[in-house]
């Protein structure tokens, strides 16, 4: 079966420092690949998505970064934090049979 | 552009109640698909339900049913008997596919549900 894979699952970081959160996919291959953000209380806003390795493509111009160095991986990035970066960071993965989408378990960010 | 909208911000209910959350979307696709998600405190998003827009059969899952109707594009959940675990956000969504084969979900603003006990 499959799994996805988030981690960390918290995250406590300065305003200015830099971001690095990972997803990993098992169970399938060539997955498409989504991250999302919740900000608190709210809906789920798509930040970036990819249909396959080093194909990234872009919802929302912003701060952040994404990239898909491998099959199964997708990693979310920033060079530097902004106090509006602070949310919980879900990534999730379809398949080609089907179109709902799967989720991890999220990371929460807190910038400070 | 597709919307979804959740009307109900959050509703409270006493446990062993019926309770319907609401889901009504736009779309000008013929053929889409519609989800409802689960998200509990812990935050991950579970899966529920899938329904593609040629299929209006309702759906019942022991204490969950939907009712989908094109006629109104709505997709509403009801959760028979509520129990304190039913307690969470509930996320009603739209799918799209887009050139790249990728699927394009608008998700609504959810419902938060509280089980009283």
């Amino acid at each position: 079966s499959q799994t996805i894979h988030q981690w960390p699952a918290t995250l406590v970081q300065p305003v200015g420092s830099p971001l690095s959160l990972e997803c990993t996919v098992e169970g399938t291959s060539n997955p498409n690949l989504y991250w999302y953000r919740q900000a608190a209380g709210r809906g789920l806003q798509l930040l970036f998505y990819s249909v396959g390795i080093g194909q990234i493509s872009s919802e929302v111009p912003q701060n952040l970064s994404a990239s898909r160095p491998q099959d199964r991986q997708f990693i979310l990035s920033s060079k530097k934090l902004l106090l509006s970066d602070s949310g919980f960071y879900l990534c999730a993965w379809t398949g080609h049979y089907y179109n709902e989408q799967f989720f991890g378990p999220g990371t929460r960010l807190t910038v400070l | 552009a597709q919307k979804v909208t959740q009307a109900q911000t959050e509703i409270s209910v006493v446990e062993k109640e019926d309770v319907t959350l609401d889901c009504v979307y736009e779309t000008r696709d013929t053929t889409y698909y519609l989800f409802w998600y689960k998200q509990p405190p812990s935050g991950e998003l579970v899966f529920l339900i899938r329904r593609n827009s040629f299929d209006e059969q309702n759906e019942i899952s022991g204490r969950y049913s939907w009712n989908f109707q094109k006629s109104t594009s709505s997709f509403n959940f009801t959760i028979t008997a509520s129990q304190v675990v039913d307690s969470a956000v509930y996320f009603c969504a739209l799918s799209e596919e887009m050139l790249g084969g990728y699927q394009k979900v608008t998700f609504g603003t959810g419902t938060k549900l509280q089980v009283i006990p």
